[in-house]
């Protein structure tokens, strides 16, 4: 079974330019969430999509959206770019819900860079 | 989520068991342990989950005491690709925001 594939790999942008990043899930999975990675702030939960419903949210601006399509692929965006949004962005699916029982995957990430 | 504590670093040697402790003293009763491996510039990849007592797979195990406070991930005799963030993480079936903390760098020497 395929795992959770994220496009593109590496990105790079300016400040004020948006990104929008793609995440597919495992095949079967019907929950994807997203996490930012920085060295300073550690891995920090952006949203989770359900069915696509966002489900829960972590606590970052409403520059950062996302969505979730009806076979479960997901896009995040982030509009107005900027340099403190460097950093790898991870998805991660599971079956149902996760947290406990029900373990997320991850993906490789996309490493963003913004100049 | 409950917060956990875990140690910032440690260093072991190849072949080596290593035990990775993680404190969790205000854990749900539905709350189950979770950890999962990092390596630089990759996404985290569970290794073991666990509830209570003992659970053993073929990468690790995890012992959690009756308490629950706390619990250890072993890894038996740890090679230099097992270098990587060790993170454990506790939460319950009522999402899916996992809360990573710290985690630990674990540094196998040859």
């Amino acid at each position: 079974k395929a795992g959770v594939t994220q496009t593109p790999r590496y990105l790079i942008k300016t400040r004020g330019q948006q990104v929008t990043l793609s995440c597919s899930p495992i095949s079967g999975h019907r929950s994807v969430s997203w996490y930012q990675q920085t060295p300073g702030q550690g891995l920090q939960f952006l949203f989770e999509y359900f069915s696509e419903t966002q489900r829960n949210k972590g606590n970052f601006p409403g520059r950062f959206s996302g969505r979730q399509f009806s076979n479960s692929r997901s896009e995040m965006n982030v509009s107005t770019l900027e340099l403190g949004d460097s950093a790898l962005y991870l998805c991660a699916s599971s079956l149902i819900l996760a947290g406990s029982t029900d373990t997320q995957y991850f993906g490789p990430g996309t490493r963003l860079t913004v100049l | 989520l409950a917060k956990t504590t875990q140690p910032i670093s440690m260093d072991s040697y190849e072949g080596q068991e290593v035990n990775i402790t993680c404190s969790h003293n205000n854990i749900a009763t539905n709350d189950y342990i979770t950890w999962y491996q990092q390596f630089p510039s990759q996404g985290p990849r569970f290794i073991i989950q666990g509830y209570k007592t003992k659970v053993t797979n073929e990468v690790a195990s995890l012992f959690i005491p009756a308490d629950r406070k706390s619990s250890t991930l072993s890894l038996p005799r740890v090679s230099l690709s097992d270098t990587a963030v060790y993170y454990c993480l506790v939460g319950s079936n009522a999402g899916n925001m996992l809360t990573f903390g710290g985690g630990t760098r674990l540094m196998v020497k040859p």
